[in-house]
C-alpha cells in the first residue's frame, strides 16, 4: 500500500515569515500534486510535478519533486494571510486511472 | 462552465434514513471520485468510476452505492445512514490518463443523529 506522510500537520506562522512543508513516501510516483483547500471549499490543483528533480514556482510558492520521485516539498516565501488553509500532496501510480494517493494534509494559519 | 457541482451543500438525516448526493461535471472527464473527509483522517476515496459505465470500490465504500449515470453524472448514495456517515463529501473528476489531476466540487456537509 502506497503511503504519504506529511509534516508538520499543523503550522502557525506570522505573516512575512518563510516555511516548508513536505511529503514523503517509501514509494516511487509517476508524478506528484500540491493541492490547497480553504475552509468551506473543495481542493484546488495547485501544481504536478511529473520528473525527478523538477522545480516549480507559482508566484511566493516553490515546489520540488525529489529525485527519486518518493518525496516533494512545498516553500512558501514571506507568508500571507491569504495562504492560509490546508494543503494536500496527491501521488499518481504508474497506471492509467489508478485512484491517487492523498496525504493527510498541513494545516496552514498566517498571522497578520 | 461550472466545473463540477454537487447537490445538496447540507443535509441532516437520522439514523437509519436513505439519500443520494448529486454530483455532475461539464467538462467532458473521463473519471468521477467520491471522497469523504474527516477530522485528522484526511480525504479517503469511497468509490471512483475511471469510465462511463465502470465503478470500483476504493478505500472506505462499506454502507454506499454508486451509480454513474452517464459521463457526466456519478451519484452515491447511504441506503441506511449511520451515525460514523457523518462527514463531508467531495466529488471529483478527473480527465487526464497517467497525471490524475482532479477538479473537486464544493462538499456537501451530511451528519446523521
Amino acid at each position: 500500500t502506497q503511503l504519504l506522510e506529511q509534516s508538520p500537520q499543523f503550522l502557525s506562522i506570522q505573516e512575512g515569515e518563510n516555511l516548508t512543508v513536505y511529503c514523503n513516501s517509501s514509494s516511487v510516483f509517476s508524478s506528484l500534486q500540491w493541492y490547497r483547500q480553504e475552509p468551506g471549499e473543495g481542493p484546488v490543483l495547485l501544481v504536478t510535478v511529473v520528473t525527478g528533480g523538477e522545480v516549480k514556482k507559482l508566484k511566493r510558492l516553490t515546489f520540488q519533486f525529489g529525485d527519486a520521485r518518493k518525496d516533494s516539498s512545498l516553500h512558501i516565501t514571506a507568508a500571507q494571510p491569504g495562504d492560509t488553509g490546508l494543503y494536500l500532496c496527491a501521488g499518481a501510480g504508474n497506471s492509467g486511472n489508478t485512484p491517487l494517493v492523498f496525504g493527510k494534509g498541513t494545516r496552514l494559519s498566517v498571522i497578520a | 462552465n461550472a466545473g463540477v457541482t454537487q447537490t445538496p451543500k447540507f443535509q441532516v438525516l437520522k439514523t437509519g434514513q436513505s439519500m443520494t448526493l448529486q454530483c455532475a461535471q461539464d467538462m467532458n472527464h473521463n473519471s468521477m471520485y467520491w471522497y469523504r473527509q474527516d477530522p485528522g483522517m484526511g480525504l479517503r476515496l469511497i468509490y471512483y468510476s475511471a469510465s462511463e459505465g465502470t465503478t470500483d470500490k476504493g478505500e472506505v465504500p462499506n454502507g454506499y452505492n454508486v451509480s454513474r449515470l452517464n459521463k457526466r453524472e456519478f451519484s452515491l448514495r447511504l441506503e441506511s445512514a449511520a451515525p460514523s456517515q457523518t462527514s463531508v463529501y467531495f466529488c471529483a473528476s478527473s480527465g487526464r490518463t497517467g497525471l490524475n489531476e482532479q477538479y473537486f466540487g464544493p462538499g456537501t456537509r451530511l451528519t446523521v443523529t
